[in-house]
């Protein structure tokens, strides 16, 4: 597996409460995604990153935000957590040559 | 902005036997079309993946073919073997590979 790295790996949290999930990468690659996958929707883009500092929107932004203040970190906040944003969210790097690489994942439950 | 479909979502096919996954897109300007295996629990992983200038790529029991002119690429797995069982997806992008898009998946089972 390309070297992605995703904390926690596992979330319990209340609807309302602030949350903020890490994905770390250790190939230098200049793209980085947050993907979100839920039954029957496959993967769908909330938001990615194309260098330090350098984001945009996916097609499922609303009520998420992102940060990525090192080419090796892409943080994704969840502001105030609802319970539509219980899902398994993915991190993804992509390099020069196109192909994508996914983390092992964040399983987040929003009770 | 890219719209990709992927057909069937369900698949059941007897050990040894062929299977074949389909999806279409819908922006001409992408050019680069990968596949994701993702077993439960796992996270997909990239199993093949063909660009615009190819029509066919092979690789061992797995092949994808690209059909520039209607749009739609295949997915072919020969000799089917239970651990090919899982969810396959297929994704376009364009060459800057800013955004991937997704088909909504396909859970192939191969019946021992």
């Amino acid at each position: 597996d390309a070297g992605i790295t995703q904390s926690p790996r596992h979330k319990v949290t209340e609807t309302g409460t602030p949350v903020t999930l890490r994905c770390h990468q250790t190939e230098n690659h200049r793209y980085m995604y947050w993907y979100r996958q839920d039954p029957g929707h496959g993967l769908r883009l909330i938001h990615y990153s194309y260098g330090v500092k350098d984001t945009d929107k996916g097609e499922v932004s609303d009520g998420y935000s992102v940060s990525r203040s090192k080419t090796e970190d892409f943080l994704l906040t969840l502001e105030s957590a609802t319970s539509s944003q219980t899902s398994v969210y993915f991190c993804a790097i992509s390099g020069q040559g196109n192909e994508q690489y996914f983390g092992p994942g964040t399983r987040l439950t929003v009770t | 902005g890219e719209n990709v479909e992927q057909h069937p979502s369900t698949l059941s096919v007897q050990e040894g036997d062929s299977a074949v996954i389909k999806c279409t897109y819908s922006d001409s300007a992408s050019n680069y079309f990968p596949w994701y295996k993702q077993e439960l629990g796992k996270r997909p992983q990239l199993i093949i993946d063909i660009r615009s200038n190819v029509g066919e790529k092979k690789d061992q029991r797995i092949a994808v073919t690209l059909n520039k002119t209607a749009k739609h690429f295949s997915l072919h797995i020969t000799e089917t073997q239970p651990e090919d069982s899982a969810v396959y997806f297929c994704a376009a992008t364009t060459n800057t590979g800013n955004q991937f898009y997704f088909g909504t998946g396909t859970s192939l089972t191969v019946i021992p």
